[in-house]
């Protein structure tokens, strides 16, 4: 089944403490990115990737980092999490470019305390 | 900069009327148009875009949207409503060719149809 993972789903940490959440595709799409959803605000783009070693930034990178050292993988790292990252995440792949259907993973909720 | 802004923050609808959810974008240049939809507890999952051509969009589920150049706008339409299409819209931007990696949403729109 075509699909986009995340792990974990949900996710309760404390401030400063580093995390990584995962993010894998299995359509052996080029395109990936990561989103966060805050009430109001609908979804903010943090980082995406054209392919394999080639990402950039969306509008709202700061404390985030990421990787993308194979095609099927997209991590989004948190180095030191803060409060203010307290959100709903989403990964999402299309075959090459964002104007390629982009298919979403189901989410990772994370509380920052 | 490209920003987009949904209208309305609900829309209270009862079953079988028909439904706008209005979106308005600005950008200085052309744009690829989008709307996507998420159910309670689910990803997003795309309705409909708009790249080029025609301006009236057929999308999934019996949504269409309608290009405006003129008036900035990429408005979403249904002629009849079901309770399953309960769920939040979002309208998204993408610049035209030469950008196709960032893309902008909107604020959101809650579709709540009653019986």
């Amino acid at each position: 089944e075509a699909q986009v993972t995340q792990n974990p789903r949900y996710l309760i940490t404390v401030t400063g403490k580093k995390l990584t959440v995962t993010c894998s595709q299995n359509m052996n799409h080029e395109y990936m990115s990561w989103y966060r959803q805050d009430p109001g605000l609908g979804l903010r783009q943090i980082y995406y990737s054209m392919n394999v070693e080639v990402t950039d930034k969306g509008d709202v990178p700061e404390g985030y980092k990421v990787s993308r050292k194979e095609k099927r993988n997209f991590p989004l790292i948190l180095e030191s999490p803060s409060p203010n990252q307290t959100s709903l995440y989403f990964c999402a792949s299309s075959l090459n470019r964002v104007t390629y259907e982009q298919y979403f993973g189901p989410g990772t909720r994370l509380t920052v305390t | 900069a490209q920003s987009v802004t949904q209208l309305d923050s609900q829309v209270p609808v009862f079953e079988e009327a028909p439904v706008e959810l209005r979106c308005n974008y600005s950008s200085s240049v052309s744009v690829y148009l989008f709307w996507y939809v998420q159910y309670p507890n689910q990803g997003l999952q795309l309705l409909l875009k708009y790249l080029s051509g025609s301006t009236l969009v057929k999308g999934i589920n019996g949504f269409e949207a309608e290009f405006n150049k003129s008036q900035t706008s990429f408005h979403l339409r249904k002629p009849s409503v079901h309770i399953s299409d309960t769920a939040e819209y979002f309208c998204a931007v993408s610049l035209g060719p030469g950008n196709t990696g960032k893309l902008i949403f909107g604020q959101g729109t809650t579709l709540q149809v009653k019986p």
